[in-house]
């Protein structure tokens, strides 16, 4: 299947600082990219939709705000977790798809907050 | 929310085919069901989707029933590496922009 490369697959942050994760598209278009995230043993939380040069639409409970999503390129789209907290730390994945076919989805991000 | 339903968990001996069941009652006519698996602490990995045609892959195949309101997925030989989350969705294919949900999937558990 077609290949969504994230990273880094684990970052540590101090609290209040940002963080940035990449997800990149290797061998296709991704239109269309989305982001989850997942605390353990849970299922993933979709937080925002994004299309290519649009801005991302939220999920509802999602602070844009805090969670910034850039979809500039047909290849790349960046999440920023801003002024992180502890209660930030999470797996952060994303998912990329091209037209109509169906997503695929990055190793996923480990992010811890101390 | 999702609008599946699946059992919590499963267990499978390795060798033998594993049939994980998925409920989609409320599934609309332009629905797809699609099939992801998730390996502890890796990102989901796509396996298989249908409309209502029963599909076969390298990977598994996937039983939809006549009236669509429910599916199977089918791994014909479990191995261990089969261990996992599995995740049944069902969306729209005609729209790329339109949301995967994820509901609370099966836990595949395959016994040596």
């Amino acid at each position: 299947g077609a290949v969504v490369s994230q990273h880094p697959s684990r970052v540590i942050c101090k609290s209040g600082t940002s963080v940035k994760i990449e997800c990149r598209s290797l061998d296709f278009q991704a239109t269309t990219m989305f982001w989850y995230r997942q605390f353990p043993k849970k299922s993933l939380m979709l937080m925002a939709t994004s299309n290519e040069g649009s801005k991302a639409t939220y999920e509802q409970g999602v602070e844009k705000d805090k969670f910034l999503i850039n979809h500039a390129s047909l290849t790349l789209s960046t999440l920023t977790v801003t002024s992180a907290h502890p209660e930030d730390s999470s797996f952060y994945i994303c998912s990329a798809s091209e037209g109509d076919t169906e997503a695929f989805f990055g190793q996923g991000t480990r992010l811890t907050v101390v | 929310d999702a609008k599946t339903t699946q059992p919590p968990s499963m267990d499978c001996a390795e060798g033998r085919a594993a049939n994980l069941p998925c409920n989609h009652s409320t599934i609309s006519g332009n629905e797809y069901v699609y099939w992801y698996r998730q390996i502890h602490s890796q990102g989901p990995q796509y396996i298989i989707h249908g409309l209502k045609n029963n599909e076969t892959n390298e990977m598994a195949s996937l039983i939809i029933t006549e009236d669509r309101k429910s599916s199977t997925l089918i791994l014909p030989h479990a191995t261990l590496r089969d261990t996992a989350v599995y995740y049944c969705i069902v969306r729209p294919a005609t729209s790329g922009t339109y949301k995967y949900i994820f509901g609370t999937g099966t836990r595949l558990k395959v016994l040596a």
